[in-house]
């Protein structure tokens, strides 16, 4: 059982347009979404991460927003650069302290063509 | 702070045998997580530990196990090895009653022949 759906598996975008990833969840327990980029040969880093209380997260060029009712989430990256190339994973969790175990969407390979 | 390593890096085994891989987690992190990544199933949990104690389990057959030290680094260990065991395996440290951020290490590549 797939608890969390990611799409596109794979996404082109070019330099300083806007790259839009999408998750759906379906366990309604979830209370913790963050966002993983991926370099190869590079363990998962943290980008961003959001809670259901609020709809709109923004860090600089990333932006979570937040969907409750639809239980669906996305990462926009603004101004996307080739940098910014590698593959993103949505997570959640339940979110309380003792339960923090991930379920990882299935990733999207995003590239930027200048 | 440094970030959470892992070793080996690299290791390659042959079908039926162990392996022990290492994580030592962020300074002042007492919860560790072990996931592994494949091509076909994504990212994984496997387990996670704090104080020493087994806290969560994943959906993985017995042959996977791990223990945590009192310093907190971990250890995961593999036992029977198959060549479907052949994955990334990914450590993350968490501070745990603080935040929900998890933290990955770089991971060991683990090839079964």
């Amino acid at each position: 059982q797939q608890q969390v759906k990611q799409s596109p598996q794979s996404l082109i975008v070019q330099k300083g347009g806007i790259s839009i990833i999408n998750c759906a969840y379906e366990n309604t327990a979830f209370d913790y979404f963050p966002w993983y980029q991926q370099f190869p040969g590079k363990g998962p880093a943290l980008l961003i991460a959001i809670r259901p209380d609020v709809s709109e997260k923004k860090e600089g060029r990333f932006t979570i927003s937040f969907n409750k009712s639809a239980k669906q989430f996305s990462l926009h990256i603004m101004d996307s650069q080739p940098g910014d190339s590698a593959t993103y994973f949505c997570a959640a969790s339940i979110g309380n302290f003792g339960n923090e175990k991930l379920t990882f969407g299935t990733g999207t390979r995003l590239t930027i063509i200048p | 702070k440094a970030g959470v390593t892992q070793t080996p890096r690299y290791l390659i085994k042959t079908r039926g045998q162990q392996v022990t891989l290492s994580c030592s987690p962020i300074s002042g992190h007492r919860s560790v997580s072990w996931y592994q990544q494949t091509p076909g199933q994504g990212l994984q949990f496997l387990f996670e530990y704090f104080s020493e104690t087994q806290r969560n389990k994943g959906n993985f057959p017995g042959r996977f196990s791990g223990r945590q030290f009192s310093n907190s680094r971990s250890e995961m260990n593999v036992s029977t090895l198959e060549l479907g065991d052949s994955a990334l395996y990914l450590c993350a440290s968490n501070p745990t009653s603080t935040s929900y951020e998890q933290y990955f290490g770089p991971g060991t590549r683990l090839t079964v022949t």
